[in-house]
C-alpha cells in the first residue's frame, strides 16, 4: 500500500523559505508516477502547486511558478517542495500526494499545516 | 479565484441522489476527459472518487458516478448515505500551460 508522509517546519517567518519533505513507502519515486504537492488555505479550497516524474520533468502551477521549486531523491525515496519569499497567504495544509490516470492525487500524504508568521 | 465553477452545497435526505456540477471552459474541461473528484471529510486528506470524468478507482462504491457535457462535469451520489457528508472537488487537467485546476468545493449535506 502506498503511503506518504510530509515533514518540515510547521512555522515560517514572513520573506523565508517554506521547505517540505515528502517520505514515500510502498512505492518507488522512480517508477513511472508523478508527484505532486497541493495545499489547501484554512477553510478554503484545494490548489495544485507542482509535479515531478522521476525521468527529471517538473511542471508548475503558473501563479507559483516563480516561487517554487520541486525535487526528488531517489536513494532516500522522497520528494521535495521549496516556496521561497512566503507571506501570510501561504499559510495552508501541504499535502503531498502521487498522481492518478491526470488527477494530481491519487494516493496522498495526511498533510502538514504551514503557518507564515513572525 | 477558482477556474472551475462549482455551487457552494448541496443536500440530499438518506437514499436519494445528488448531483454536482463543476462548470469549466474551453481549455480545461471542454478540452480534455480528465476530470477528477475528490471527496474530503474534515480535517482529512482528499480521496480520489472519480478520475477520467467516470472512471472509479478500485474501493470506490458505484454509488458514485460521474459524468460530462460541454463544459460541464457532474458528480452523482446516489443512495445517500451519512458518511456521504463531505466537501468534494472537482479538478481538470488544463493542459501543458495551466496543467491542474480544482473548483472552489461543495459542501454535501445529508439531510
Amino acid at each position: 500500500q502506498v503511503q506518504l508522509q510530509e515533514s518540515g517546519p510547521g512555522l515560517v517567518e514572513p520573506s523565508g523559505t517554506l521547505s517540505l519533505t515528502c517520505a514515500v513507502s510502498g512505492d518507488s519515486i522512480s517508477s513511472d508516477s508523478w508527484w505532486s504537492w497541493v495545499r489547501q488555505p484554512p477553510g478554503k479550497g484545494l490548489e495544485w502547486i507542482a509535479e515531478i516524474h522521476h525521468s527529471g520533468i517538473t511542471h508548475y502551477n503558473p501563479s507559483l511558478r516563480s516561487r517554487v521549486t520541486i525535487s526528488m531523491d531517489n536513494c532516500r525515496n522522497h520528494f521535495s517542495l521549496t516556496l521561497t519569499s512566503v507571506t501570510a497567504a501561504d499559510t495552508a495544509v501541504y499535502y503531498c500526494a502521487r498522481n492518478g490516470p491526470f488527477s494530481p492525487g491519487e494516493y496522498w500524504g495526511q498533510g502538514t499545516l504551514v503557518t507564515v508568521s513572525s | 479565484q477558482s477556474a472551475l465553477t462549482q455551487p457552494p452545497s448541496a443536500s440530499g435526505s438518506p437514499g436519494q441522489s445528488v448531483t454536482i456540477s463543476c462548470t469549466g471552459t474551453s481549455s480545461d474541461v471542454v478540452g480534455y476527459n480528465y476530470v477528477s473528484w475528490y471527496q474530503q471529510h474534515p480535517g482529512k486528506a482528499p480521496k480520489l472518487m472519480i478520475y477520467e470524468v467516470s472512471k472509479r478507482p478500485s474501493g470506490v462504491p458505484d454509488r458514485f458516478s460521474g459524468s460530462k457535457s460541454g463544459n460541464t462535469a457532474s458528480l452523482t451520489v446516489s443512495g445517500l448515505q451519512a458518511e456521504d457528508e463531505a466537501d468534494y472537488y472537482c479538478s481538470s487537467y488544463g493542459g501543458s500551460n495551466i496543467f491542474y485546476v480544482f473548483g472552489a468545493g461543495t459542501k454535501v449535506t445529508v439531510l
